[in-house]
């Protein structure tokens, strides 16, 4: 069964601190490796990733893949309250078409 | 202009009851679908559907019906309404290749149904 697995699930930081994400996936079969944010409503899109090795940048955050351990990470420096949200990993598999599998999320709390 | 809308925000229904949530884009995306997001706020796959044919129905009760009149639509339709169902359902819509590098997939603002 795919699955997509983030640690950790939930973290405390103060503003200014750095902080790294991490998401790891086994599935049969990979298109792309996705971050969202989300806060009190939709999911908002941060990055795409499809190959290993290449840094996505915007902003603080960063995210980058390495698809022969089957991971990714998403940096944030310079942590600011308005930071603080879930964080969803998702992996892009083709079936039928495609579809996002989950992870569970990484919730982070920024306190000033 | 919302690229994707759902209606209504909120639900509250008692058990038993029959309701639809609606999904509408206007992206011109030919793949639909409907997610399901629990009390831990993790996010599950329901059913996608590409230019109005169902392609995915993962392992939901047959009381969820998913209809979809055209690209642009994707309703769900849940009989017998029971307390377990209580969840926030996303609609999102791709491309038929799928994720795009820059939007990804795109989420409506998702539908708070509360079973009473």
């Amino acid at each position: 069964e795919d699955k997509v697995v983030q640690s950790p699930l939930s973290l405390v930081v103060h503003e200014g601190d750095t902080v790294t994400l991490n998401c790891s996936y086994e599935v049969t079969n990979f298109r792309s490796l996705l971050w969202y944010k989300q806060e009190k409503k939709a999911p908002t899109f941060l990055f795409m990733l499809t190959s290993s090795g290449i840094e996505k940048k915007s902003g603080r955050l960063s995210s980058i893949l390495d698809k022969k351990e089957l991971f990714s990470i998403l940096n944030i420096t310079a942590t600011q309250t308005g930071d603080s949200a879930i964080y969803l990993c998702a992996v892009e598999v083709p079936q039928a078409g495609t579809a996002l599998i989950f992870g569970k999320g990484t919730t982070l709390s920024v306190s000033s | 202009d919302t690229a994707v809308s759902q209606t209504p925000k909120y639900l509250v229904t008692q058990m038993g009851n029959d309701k639809s949530i609606k999904c509408e884009q206007n992206l011109g995306h030919d793949t639909m679908y409907w997610y399901k997001q629990d009390s831990k706020k993790f996010l599950k796959i329901m059913f996608s559907y590409n230019n109005k044919e169902l392609i995915i129905n993962e392992t939901v009760p047959n009381r969820f019906s998913p209809k979809s009149p055209d690209k642009a639509h994707l309703n769900l339709h849940i009989n017998s309404l029971e307390l377990g169902d209580s969840a926030v359902y996303f609609c999102a819509s791709s491309p038929y290749r799928g994720a795009t590098p820059n939007y990804g997939y795109t989420f409506g603002s998702g539908t708070r149904l509360t079973v009473v």
